[in-house]
């Protein structure tokens, strides 16, 4: 079955960059997903990105797609305290979703 | 537009008592998903309403939990008896299209 793969933990100063890092096994998937979740709140939907795209800007957000590699990159620029969160990598083609365990990001002031 | 309201957003039961979640889609939105995460786990699917049918049940875990979408607006998920490892965040989301999925709060359940 599909799989997605993340890495738990991310550590950063505040004011640096954030690159969290994600695979996955599915060949066919046609969109692919950032939710954020902070703690007592539900899944945020950042942004995601049409399996046809390499690159996705927006705001502070970078998604970068290697689908040779199945490879999902996020990029948060200028990471601040408020971005402190778990983070989920997600990937469709039919559905449901299929979700990664998610990355803690821990910003440093 | 109002979100997808989940509740309530926490219970805890004693195992082999009987727990009711309720997951409001955004108004208008004929798809309902729930999901679950087990502690330090992954998001897992269980299942998929389209209006008031059920499209996709394959990710229940076993015919202890029993969903609902009666006349196709909100849902719930019943869990009769529960067992300590139903412990987890549950959550709904509803969409009219892949892009556009939005997600609840979701319910901490906790079985002690």
């Amino acid at each position: 079955g599909e799989d997605v793969e993340q890495s738990l933990f991310l550590s950063v100063r505040e004011g640096d960059s954030s690159v969290i890092n994600c695979t996955y096994t599915d060949s066919s998937s046609t969109y692919l997903y950032w939710y954020k979740q902070e703690p007592g709140a539900g899944l945020q939907l950042l942004t995601y990105i049409f399996s046809n795209m390499d690159m996705k800007q927006d705001q502070r957000l970078t998604v970068l797609l290697n689908k040779k590699d199945k490879h999902l990159s996020l990029r948060i620029a200028d990471t601040q305290t408020g971005d402190s969160a778990i983070y989920f990598c997600a990937e469709i083609w039919g559905t449901p979703l299929v979700f990664g365990k998610g990355t803690r990001l821990s910003v440093i002031a | 537009e109002a979100g997808v309201t989940q509740f309530p957003s926490h219970s805890v039961i004693e195992k082999g008592q009987t727990v009711t979640l309720r997951c409001d889609p955004i108004s208008g939105h004929d798809n309902l998903y729930w999901y679950r995460r087990v502690m330090g786990k992954e998001i897992k699917f269980l299942l998929h309403f389209v209006k008031e049918s059920k499209q996709d049940e394959s990710g229940m875990p076993n015919n202890r939990f029993l969903a609902e979408r009666t006349g196709g607006t909100y849902s719930t998920l019943k869990v009769q008896p529960a067992e300590l490892e139903d412990s987890g965040v549950y959550f709904c989301a509803s969409s009219q299209s892949r892009s556009g999925y939005t997600f609840g709060s979701g319910t901490r359940l906790t079985v002690v």
